[in-house]
């Protein structure tokens, strides 16, 4: 079975850092590009950033809103990505969830497996 | 960035009734473009991908049409487990950008 599995989520003052991780099991991990998006309270989706498996090279990208911000990584023999906040503001107050793709030189496959998500609260 | 806007952002419908949710792009996207569904306190759930490709283990109620910039989910039969809020997004290009939310209420 398919698993995804967020931690690291919780109250940090503005200009704070945080990482956030997902552990992945039941498929292959190395296989897939990693994705992370988030929703504000009471609000909408926003994806946030995104990383190729390294077939592809691993290359990330951002959501304008967090780059320079945030950075995502990856540990395959570990089956686990990363997303590294930093310069928190209130504005990333929301749930972040973290999601897999398949990715063969474009989107093939869009975020079938999501985690349960992790609230990251940002507040002074 | 492109824009994606769903139609209606709510709507009342009763158990049985056919359900249709529009999403229109504000540029072409050709067909590259999901549907999830998600419930309170719960992540999303992929429904539909590549616009009308049904997602392995998702009820067959469910369908997708569409290409370019205008796009429908339809719901044939409405069942309880039903009632939540539909997102549709797009995967044509970076960012990935979601429509508002269509919530389906019990009528």
């Amino acid at each position: 079975e398919v698993q995804l599995v967020e931690s690291g989520g919780g109250l940090v003052q503005p200009g704070q850092s945080l990482r956030l991780s997902c552990t992945g099991s039941g498929f292959t991990f190395g296989d897939y590009a990693m994705s992370w998006f988030r929703q504000a309270p009471g609000k909408g989706l926003e994806w946030v950033s995104f990383i190729k498996s390294n077939a592809y090279g691993g290359t990330a990208d951002y959501a304008a809103s967090v780059r320079g911000r945030f950075i995502v990584s990856r540990d395959d023999s570990g089956s686990i990505a990363y997303l590294q906040m930093n310069s928190l503001k209130t504005e990333d107050t929301a749930v972040y969830y973290c999601t897999r793709a398949l990715w063969l030189d474009l989107l093939v496959h869009p975020f079938d497996y999501w985690g349960q998500g992790t609230l990251v609260t940002v507040s002074s | 960035d492109i824009q994606m806007t769903q139609s209606p952002s709510t709507l009342s419908a009763s158990v049985g009734d056919r359900v249709t949710i529009t999403c229109r792009a504000s540029q072409s996207i050709s067909s590259w473009l999901a549907w999830y569904q998600q419930k309170p306190g719960k992540a999303p759930k992929l429904l539909i991908y590549k616009a009308s490709s049904l997602e392995s283990g998702v009820p067959s109620r469910f369908s997708g049409s569409g290409s370019g910039t205008e796009f429908t989910l339809t719901i044939t039969s409405l069942q309880p487990d039903d009632f939540a809020t539909y997102y549709c997004q797009q995967y044509n290009s970076n960012p990935w950008t979601f429509g508002q939310g269509a919530k389906v209420e019990i009528k």
